[in-house]
């Protein structure tokens, strides 16, 4: 079965930190990864996605992620953060067999203190 | 601008009433989902339909129904509202290909009393 681990349910950082929101994944073959994130009362939005090739993917909002086979990672980047950075990050897994069906983690929610 | 509207934004119903929501997307896409968000639990998929007329059970699609009569719409539907289903359902579209890129609609509150 696949699942998505996110084991922070929530992060504090000032702005202009640096931040890593941590992303696991139990899949047996290379999944398709993604960050969505939600602001408040707002739906879900793409950040980036994964598929296959280089390892670093960049996303909106100078956001990236990196991808670890051999650590079944997928961790969330950002050199400097703004206040407006401040919402719920989810990460999500589709497999080759699933399509388009997602399944998502926890979620993490991010609060950038000024 | 992918578009998915969803209806009611809030709703307050009874033990037992019937509770329809509604979802409609002017992306032209295949498929449409049905999530619900509960903390500490992500989004979970309810139901999924891969075109009009078809709908499929998701990862927990007890106590709900869908119905997507075309290709603009899908419904979720409890027959039997309980408190158990008090939570924050989302609406989704995709192309149909094996992209796993979902567009959102903003949700909609539903609290069983």
């Amino acid at each position: 079965a696949q699942s998505v681990t996110q084991p922070d349910a929530r992060v504090t950082v000032s702005e202009g930190a640096s931040l890593q929101l941590r992303c696991k994944y139990s899949y047996s073959a290379t999944p398709y990864l993604f960050w969505y994130v939600q602001y408040p009362r707002q739906g879900l939005q793409l950040l980036l996605k994964y598929y296959s090739g280089d390892p670093v993917v960049q996303g909106v909002n100078s956001f990236e992620a990196e991808f670890s086979k051999s650590n079944s990672s997928f961790h969330l980047q950002k050199a400097s953060v703004h206040w407006s950075d401040s919402a719920v990050y989810f990460c999500a897994l589709a497999s080759t067999s699933s399509g388009q069906k997602l399944v998502f983690g926890q979620g993490t929610i991010l609060k950038v203190y000024l | 601008e992918a578009a998915v509207t969803q209806s009611p934004r809030n709703k307050v119903a009874v033990t037992g009433g019937k509770v329809t929501l509604s979802c409609n997307q002017t992306n032209n896409h295949n498929n449409m989902y049905w999530y619900r968000q509960d903390t500490g639990h992500g989004l979970r998929l309810i139901h999924y339909s891969y075109g009009a007329g078809s709908t499929e059970k998701g990862d927990i699609p007890d106590g709900y129904k869908a119905s997507r009569p075309s290709q603009e719409n899908f419904s979720l539907i409890l027959e039997l509202a309980t408190p158990s289903q008090t939570s924050v359902y989302f609406c989704a579209s995709g192309r149909g290909q094996n992209t796993g890129q979902l567009y959102f609609g903003e949700g909609s509150k539903l609290t069983v009393l």
